[in-house]
């Protein structure tokens, strides 16, 4: 199954609060990372947490990371319409031939705002 | 953030012919660089990971004389879809890490490549 899982579909009204689920099953991870990708458009870096640190917050996003439950969430605060797009939870893994490690990447959320 | 180019981002191609795709990162010297595609409404899938002067490490599954990856300097890699067929159309991304020493070593990614195989 996957590694990384996300929900698939998220719909909020403008001016509300987003929150964007993720569960990942690697213990061994790093990192983990957000990444928002626009239609035919590649992933923008949004923020990234470090797995030893428990929330992180830059300006209108907050990352949540609960590492006993490998439950990382990302809160997008007042939803604009410039917010719809899909949403990826990255972890890095550690791998024995790489010591940077891999990147495994969620399904990605599809993110809706409606006025 | 650093950027990452690819080139081109649109190309269509007849089938049997190759097509090569460029990516550089344009602010920083990349000694690994990863390619991705990503088929629509789906995850990125990992297809191999390239460091400079060596050669590409490919994930299982991906044909390594198909998709020939080259990365011959600190700032290009290139990936090349030879005898390509309408099974390879999809969205080619390419990623690549900044040195450790900078930033935790992010990993940026390009624009992203379509390629059409008619």
């Amino acid at each position: 199954g996957e590694d990384v899982e996300q929900s698939l579909f998220l719909s909020v009204r403008e001016g509300d609060s987003s929150v964007i689920n993720c569960t990942y099953t690697d213990s061994s991870s790093t990192y983990l990372y957000w990444y928002k990708q626009e239609p035919g458009a590649g992933l923008q870096l949004l923020t990234y947490i470090f797995s030893n640190m428990d929330m992180k917050q830059d300006q209108r996003l907050t990352v949540l990371l609960n590492k006993k439950d490998k439950h990382l969430s990302l809160r997008i605060a007042d939803t604009q319409t410039g917010d719809s797009a899909i949403y990826f939870c990255a972890e890095r893994v550690l791998m024995t031939t790489d010591s940077w490690g891999k990147f495994q990447f969620g399904a990605g959320t599809q993110v809706v705002v409606t006025p | 953030g650093a950027v990452v180019s690819q080139h081109p981002s649109w190309v269509i191609c007849k089938s049997g012919t190759s097509v090569k795709i460029e990516c550089r990162s344009l602010d920083f010297q990349a000694t690994t660089m990863f390619w991705y595609r990503q088929f629509p409404k789906q995850s990125l899938m990992l297809m191999a990971t390239s460091n400079e002067g060596s050669k590409a490490t490919y994930e299982q599954g991906v044909e390594k004389d198909k998709f020939l990856i080259n990365h011959a300097s600190l700032t290009l890699s290139t990936l090349t879809v030879t005898s390509a067929h309408p099974e390879d159309s999809s969205f080619y991304i390419c990623s690549a890490r900044e040195p450790p020493i900078a930033a935790g070593g992010l990993q940026y990614f390009g624009p992203g490549t379509r390629l059409t195989v008619t």
